[in-house]
Order: C-alpha cells, then sequence, then structure tokens
C-alpha cells in the first residue's frame, strides 16, 4: 500500500528564513505525490503536485519540492518564510486505484517575527 | 465557477444517532470523495463516488454509507454514532477518477459527537 511519513510534526522558523517539510514515501508503484496546506477551519489547498516529469517541481505561494526516488523524498520548500506561510501542512500519495489520497500525519508550521 | 460547498459547517450530534453530512461538488466535476480528518490527524480516506456510483472505500465501517446525485452533489451518511466519529469531514471533487487528478476540497464539516 502507498503511504507517507512526515517527519517533525511541528516547525518552527524566523520570518524570512527557509523552509524545509520533510515527506518521505513508500509505494509500489511509480508514486503520484502531493502536497496541500490547510489553514485553521479550512479545507484543503492544493500546493503542488508531481505525477511524472521533472523531478523538481514549482506551486503556489513560492513553494517547490524535489521528488527523489533513491531517496524515497518529496521535501517541501520556500526559500523565504512569511507569517502568512502558518499553516498546517500534509503530503500525500495518490493510491494504486487512484480512488484515494493517503495522507500523512501533518506538519504544523510555526513562523515567528 | 463555485468551489466545493459543505453543510452544516459545524453540527453536535449524541452518541448513537444519525447524521448527514452534505457536499456540493465544484462545477464540472463528477467525481466525489469523503475523509475523515480527527483532531491532530491527516485526512483518511472513506470512500470515493464517481457517476453516482461507489468505486472506492477506506477503512470504514457499514455504517458510513454515502450517495451522489444526477448533478454530482453528494451526500455522507453515519449511522448510531460512536464518541470517536467526532472529527472534521472533507468532501473532495475532482473530474474523472486517475491517480493524478486534483481534488479541490470544501472547508468540511465539524462534527462532535457527546
Amino acid at each position: 500500500a502507498q503511504s507517507v511519513t512526515q517527519l517533525g510534526s511541528h516547525v518552527s522558523v524566523s520570518e524570512g528564513a527557509l523552509v524545509l517539510l520533510r515527506c518521505n514515501y513508500s509505494s509500489s508503484v511509480p508514486p503520484y505525490l502531493f502536497w496541500y496546506v490547510q489553514y485553521p477551519n479550512q479545507g484543503l489547498q492544493l500546493l503542488l503536485k508531481y505525477t511524472t516529469g521533472a523531478t523538481l517541481v514549482k506551486g503556489i505561494n513560492g513553494f517547490e519540492a524535489e521528488f527523489k526516488k533513491s531517496e524515497t523524498s518529496f521535501h517541501l520548500t520556500k526559500p523565504s518564510a512569511h507569517m502568512s506561510d502558518a499553516a498546517e501542512y500534509f503530503c500525500a500519495v495518490s493510491s494504486n486505484s487512484g480512488y484515494a489520497l493517503n495522507f500523512g500525519k501533518g506538519t504544523s508550521l510555526l513562523v515567528t517575527p | 465557477e463555485t468551489g466545493v460547498t459543505q453543510s452544516p459547517t459545524h453540527l453536535i450530534k449524541t452518541r448513537g444517532q444519525q447524521v448527514t453530512l452534505r457536499c456540493s461538488s465544484q462545477s464540472g466535476h463528477n467525481t466525489v470523495s469523503w475523509y475523515q480528518q480527527a483532531l491532530g490527524q491527516g485526512p483518511q480516506f472513506i470512500f470515493q463516488y464517481y457517476r453516482e456510483e461507489e468505486n472506492g472505500r477506506g477503512n470504514f465501517p457499514p455504517r458510513f454509507s454515502g450517495l451522489q446525485f444526477p448533478n454530482y452533489s453528494s451526500e455522507l451518511n453515519v449511522n448510531a454514532l460512536e464518541l470517536d466519529d467526532s472529527a472534521l469531514y472533507l468532501c473532495a471533487s475532482s473530474w474523472g477518477e486517475g491517480r493524478n487528478t486534483e481534488a479541490f476540497f470544501g472547508q468540511g464539516t465539524r462534527l462532535t459527537v457527546v
């Protein structure tokens, strides 16, 4: 079964610092990987996705992620954190069948002034 | 273009009762999925409906059931509510059912079972 593990349930960075949120996946087939963001009392918003092709994927709000097959990783980065980036971030992998997303437990990002 | 809307936004039910949650999919989408997100956890897949048929189900008991209507809106029904059913229930709509299909999520319904 496809699954993801997010390392670090809480990450704190200073405004302007690099954001790095870690995600490792397990998949028996070439994975389709996603990062979603959830603001308080909101649903999930897609930041970016990797399906095939270029391994460096650019998303919204300045975020990007790199698919590394050798490391089974799909870490999310942003060069400079903004206060508005404070939220919960979820990594997900598409199931074999395609009808489900398997989510990690999430990483809460705190941005301090 | 309207997004995914869910109703109600919050509700409180008593253990043993039944509840129905509703979801209107984004315009043009024919697939609806439901997820349960317990506090501090990631969303867990409940089931998916494609063209009014259930075409996938997660590890949830039969007391979780659903419907999809001809206009592709959907309902999630939960019978015999348990305390552990307290969670945020998320609906997501998409076009088609492929592995790389982008799912658009609603804001969720917060269910509290007391």
